[in-house]
This record gives structure tokens, C-alpha cells and sequence, in this order.
């Protein structure tokens, strides 16, 4: 069974508080992993495709690094602003790809 | 940028009615996807296609679902008798490279 973790479950904070989150994945038969953004009512949105151990990827004030021996990724956001305001989910692919596994989402709420 | 269309946007139904979900992927795409969140839970995968036939399904795609790419371009998931904790949105994908989602069907079964 792959199992794809993420951590906190949910995140209150600041307009302008940097923040991070988690995503745990298994190390073994790794492929790639994405980040997605994903607001309430609309699809999910991606923001990385990373595949390579020691990837770092940035997109504006939002970054991720990846980790594919020990299994994890982390996504930064800088000086958060209440339009982050989302679900960030993690998802991973293994060599069969068979299916893209998705994490359990960080709830993250940035107020003004 | 390349979009998956899924309609209708919303579904209401009546319990032990027959719903069909319909998707069309990004046309050079060859791997699809059905995945669905109930409300307040993690996000499900439901069924993989590839080659026009099932590459993987989940427990929760039992004999009341299916799947099927009936003209070449429409991907569609039919609930046979749908179920009050079918309610839920429902997520369509597609991927090359990169996979893309569509924008769901939210299906209420009352």
C-alpha cells in the first residue's frame, strides 16, 4: 500500500508569517512527486513536478524542496498572503505509475 | 495551458438512479483518471485507464461503477445505482508528463 503523509493537517496563520509544511512518501520505486494548490469549488491547481533527489523548484513566494532518499519534500511559503489561502496537496507517483497517490492535504488559512 | 473539461458541474440525483460523469482529457494524453473527495476527506483514487481498458482500480470501484472512452475524445464514469455516500466531488484527469485535472462534478444523491 503506498502511503503518502502529509503534515500539520492545518495551518492558521498571519498575513506576512513565512510557513512550511510536509509531505512523507515511500523512498523505494520513487518517480515524481507534484504539488498541487487547491482552492474550494475549483480543480486542483499545479504548482511543481520534482524528480530529482535534491530538487529545489520556486514559484514566486512559493517554493519546495525534495528529498527522495529519505522521503520527504517540504513547501515554503514566504510572507504569506490571505489569497494562499488553500488546500496544498502532495501526490506521488511510482515507477509503475500506475496512479498518482495523493497525500491528505494541509489545510492552510492566512488571515488579513 | 492545456485543460481538462468535466461536465455537468453539478449533479443532483435521486438514490438508485444511474449517473453518467463526463470527462474529455487533453487529446494527446494516453492515461486517465477518476478520483473523488467526499466532502471533508482525503482525496480518492478511483480507476486508472490506459489503451482504452482498465490499468488499476481501487476497492471503492466496485461493480456499480464503469468506465469507458466510448468516441475516442470523451472519457465517462457511470455510477449503475448511486448511493447516498456516493455524494461527492468527482475529479477527472489526464496526464502526459504532467497530470492535469479537471474541474469536477460535485454529485449530490438524495
Amino acid at each position: 500500500i503506498l502511503n503518502v503523509e502529509q503534515s500539520p493537517q492545518s495551518l492558521h496563520v498571519q498575513e506576512g508569517d513565512s510557513t512550511n509544511f510536509t509531505c512523507s512518501f515511500p523512498s523505494s520505486n520513487f518517480y515524481a512527486l507534484h504539488w498541487y494548490r487547491w482552492e474550494t469549488a475549483k480543480s486542483p491547481e499545479a504548482l511543481f513536478v520534482m524528480t530529482l533527489n535534491g530538487d529545489e523548484k520556486k514559484k514566486g513566494r512559493i517554493s519546495a524542496t525534495l528529498n527522495t532518499k529519505e522521503g520527504y519534500s517540504y513547501l515554503y511559503i514566504k510572507g504569506s498572503q490571505p489569497e494562499d489561502s488553500a488546500t496544498y496537496l502532495c501526490a506521488f507517483w511510482n515507477r509503475g505509475f500506475q496512479k498518482l497517490v495523493f497525500g491528505t492535504g494541509t489545510r492552510l488559512l492566512v488571515s488579513p | 495551458e492545456p485543460e481538462v473539461t468535466q461536465t455537468p458541474s453539478h449533479q443532483v440525483t435521486q438514490m438508485g438512479q444511474e449517473v453518467i460523469l463526463r470527462c474529455v482529457p487533453i487529446s494527446n494524453h494516453l492515461y486517465f483518471y477518476w478520483y473523488r473527495q467526499i466532502l471533508g476527506q482525503k482525496v480518492e483514487f478511483l480507476v486508472s485507464f490506459y489503451n482504452n481498458e482498465i490499468s488499476e482500480k481501487s476497492e471503492i470501484f466496485d461493480d456499480q461503477f464503469s468506465v469507458e472512452r466510448p468516441d475516442g475524445s470523451n472519457f465517462t464514469l457511470k455510477i449503475r445505482s448511486t448511493k447516498l455516500e456516493d455524494s461527492a466531488m468527482y475529479f477527472c484527469a489526464s496526464r502526459g508528463t504532467e497530470a492535469f485535472f479537471g474541474q469536477g462534478t460535485r454529485l449530490t444523491v438524495v
